[in-house]
């Protein structure tokens, strides 16, 4: 059971727009610490998409933003490509237990 | 730039201690504005934190695996490790290194990774 809660998968049609969530609570993301977004694909090691929220690093296409409210967060991919399929992860810090968090993951999946 | 390479054994057997090595290079680890951490994936299961440490000499670790994790750096030889004892088939995972940016508040992201080493948990 992951402290940020993610929904397993997703799906969208080439073009369209598709976002994933991230749950949390008080004591991470609603505590105000910062949310980081992560795209993995198969064999591979996770590479930042966002970081801060919604700060995008260089080479990341602004296809992709990142948005936090409350107590969740949410990654969003505008004209959604082949390419995008792959697994996406929320990370943020959880004062109750005193580190990293990530949530369980999302499987994007282009129709 | 950059750049982070993991090694050690990739068969360990159960009850014995998973020790695994972190080479950092392009870089001084003691000298740059990284934290430095591992981050461990099941077959087929999402990503979990297993501990960070800073240069500071601070180190955080997942509070389900406290009582049997160690990390600690090398900055004669440009590494940090990660020692976990008492392994079982559940400890079978890929395991990553990483590195973040320190900033003000703890949490940082990730944004430099090894591409992680499969250990497997057997007899």
């Amino acid at each position: 059971q992951s402290v940020l809660t993610q929904p397993p998968s997703v799906s969208g049609a080439p073009g369209q727009r598709v976002t994933i969530s991230c749950t949390g609570s008080s004591s991470n993301i609603g505590a105000g610490y910062d949310v980081h977004w992560y795209q993995q694909f198969p064999g591979t090691a996770p590479k930042v998409l966002i970081y801060g929220d919604s700060n995008r690093p260089s080479g990341v296409p602004d296809r992709f933003s990142g948005s936090k409210s409350g107590t969740s967060a949410s990654l969003a991919i505008t004209g959604l490509q082949a390419e995008d399929e792959a697994d996406y992860y929320c990370q943020s810090y959880d004062r109750s237990v005193s580190g990293w968090v990530f949530g369980g993951g999302t499987k994007v999946t282009v129709l | 730039q950059l750049q982070l390479q993991e090694s050690g054994p990739g068969l360990v057997r159960p009850s014995e201690t998973l020790s695994l090595t972190c080479t950092v290079s392009g870089g001084s680890i003691s000298s740059s504005s990284y934290y430095w951490g591992w981050i461990r994936q099941p077959p087929g299961k999402g990503l979990e934190w297993i501990g960070s440490i800073y240069k500071s000499g601070s180190i955080y670790y997942n509070s389900s695996l406290t009582s049997r994790v160690t990390i600690l750096q090398d900055t004669s030889k440009n590494q940090f490790s990660l020692k976990l004892s008492s392994v079982t088939a559940a400890d079978t995972a890929v395991y990553f290194c990483a590195g973040g940016r320190i900033t003000f508040i703890p949490g940082g992201a990730f944004d430099i990774w090894g591409q992680g080493t499969m250990v497997t948990v057997s007899s």
